[in-house]
């Protein structure tokens, strides 16, 4: 089955500066790959998709990239503010369209 | 908020007890699903539901047992857990599992689920 791997576990960085978080998945049909930020105390929010007919999606202050040759992914994220910390996961489609998911990454912008 | 409700929110349960999680989706998906969130784990997919026909089931012991009597509302039954079953519970839905550029999930806040 799809294996999604994330790093780093965590990211700490000051306020206005980017972060990148980068992923690998192992299943070459594997078409779709959300992002999703979750908050202390909350279930996970989409927050930027991308599919395997684009390579760079943007949306203001965040970015995905997809290297479907080398099977990685990464979000970047722009101008970094403190409510910006969350866990981030990054997922890839598997059999039914299910989603395989990485461990996630704990971002804490510091003020 | 995405559309997804959860109740209960928390839920502390004995290893003897009977409870249930409910799901319910506002969003006129046609699939849901069950994830189980622990401590420095990856999300595990439970159960995926697509027209309220179990489609999934990854490996996950008989002590939970889905229900999904239509679309809308996804149910966990639980009983005789064990303390490692201790995490948060998450439903997600969404248009269908077949594809066709269909793919975002959207999930609801989760069951914070602990075993004693």
């Amino acid at each position: 089955g799809e294996n999604v791997e994330q790093h780093p576990s965590t990211l700490s960085v000051q306020e206005g500066d980017s972060a990148v978080i980068k992923c690998t998945y192992s299943d070459s049909a594997s078409n779709y790959f959300p992002w999703y930020k979750q908050e202390l105390g909350k279930g996970p929010q989409l927050i930027i998709d991308i599919r395997s007919n684009v390579g760079e999606k943007k949306d203001q202050r965040i970015a995905v990239t997809l290297n479907k040759t080398a099977k990685h992914f990464s979000l970047h994220i722009t101008e970094t503010q403190p409510e910006d910390s969350a866990v981030y996961f990054c997922a890839a489609t598997g059999r039914y369209s299910t989603l395989t998911f990485g461990k996630g990454t704990m971002l804490l912008v510091s003020p | 908020e995405t559309g997804v409700t959860q109740t209960p929110r928390h839920l502390v349960m004995g290893m003897t007890n009977k409870k249930s999680l409910k799901c319910e989706q506002h969003l006129g998906h046609n699939a849901m699903y069950w994830y189980k969130q622990s401590a420095k784990k990856p999300l595990e997919l439970m159960f995926v539901y697509s027209l309220e026909e179990r489609v999934e089931n990854n490996s996950v012991p008989s002590r939970f047992s889905p229900e999904c009597p239509n679309s809308s509302h996804l149910f966990l039954h639980l009983h005789t857990l064990q303390p490692e079953d201790s995490a948060l519970y998450l439903c997600a839905s969404s248009h269908s599992t077949y594809g066709g550029g269909s793919y975002e999930q959207y999930f609801g806040p989760g069951t914070r689920l602990t075993v004693t």
